[in-house]
């Protein structure tokens, strides 16, 4: 079982660039999400997705896009990166039909747009 | 908002001892979660307590829950090395899962 997983592990962007998080879950879970990592800002949710065909906004979605077209995958695209958008990004997913349902995280892309 | 705040930012202990870490929220939840983060890792999942629970023990690890002071506890018994990590609880209420800035923990050899 591998989990979430979240590719790539790195990136280097230039400012304008654009490019997709890849993230894909084996567990059969309706629920994804996305997170942000900052020094001193704790994860803050940029989208979510309750199932496939459903995807929904966090606390900080500005100069982000989803879409969820699979049960599997859930890619978050950057149309034109900026330096503000360097950070750790994560990946959970969990079933959503219950509430004591656990998240379960990749090991997130880390992400430098210069 | 949902977010919970984990106190202290930081706590430095010596390996055997006890570590505990709070965190304060602001609504009403169905659960409360502990999830606890290696360095450079994604988030771990740890202890789930519901909102009708008071207490509940996993292993060396033992959490405490109080609704009427929107507050929860994370006591870790008998710390060892492996346990130095952030951890940061996720009070639950809706779909969203937010979390805090953590409690980082460094456990001394």
């Amino acid at each position: 079982n591998a989990g979430v997983t979240q590719t790539p592990k790195f990136q280097v962007l230039k400012t304008g660039q654009s490019m997709t998080l890849q993230c894909a879950q084996d567990m059969n879970h309706e629920y994804m999400s996305w997170y942000r990592q900052d020094p001193g800002m704790g994860l803050r949710l940029i989208h979510y997705s309750v199932g496939a065909g459903i995807t929904d906004q966090g606390e900080v979605p500005n100069g982000y896009n989803v879409s969820r077209s699979t049960t599997e995958d859930f890619p978050l695209r950057l149309l034109s990166a900026a330096p503000s958008q360097t950070s750790v990004y994560f990946c959970a997913s969990r079933l959503s039909g219950s509430y004591n349902s656990p998240l379960h995280f990749g090991n997130g892309t880390r992400l430098t747009v210069t | 908002s949902q977010q919970g705040e984990e106190d202290p930012q930081a706590l430095s202990i010596q390996e055997g001892e006890n570590a505990t870490m709070n965190c304060s929220y602001k609504t009403s939840i169905n659960n409360l979660q502990w999830y606890r983060q290696n360095s450079g890792r994604g988030l771990v999942h740890l202890i789930l307590i519901r909102s009708n629970e008071r207490e509940k023990h996993s292993g060396r690890l033992r959490v405490t829950l109080d609704t009427s002071k929107k507050s929860s506890s994370l006591l870790i018994t008998a710390s060892r090395a492996a346990d130095t990590a952030s951890y940061f609880c996720a009070p639950f209420g809706n779909e969203k899962l937010t979390f805090g800035t953590g409690t980082r923990l460094t456990i001394i050899p």
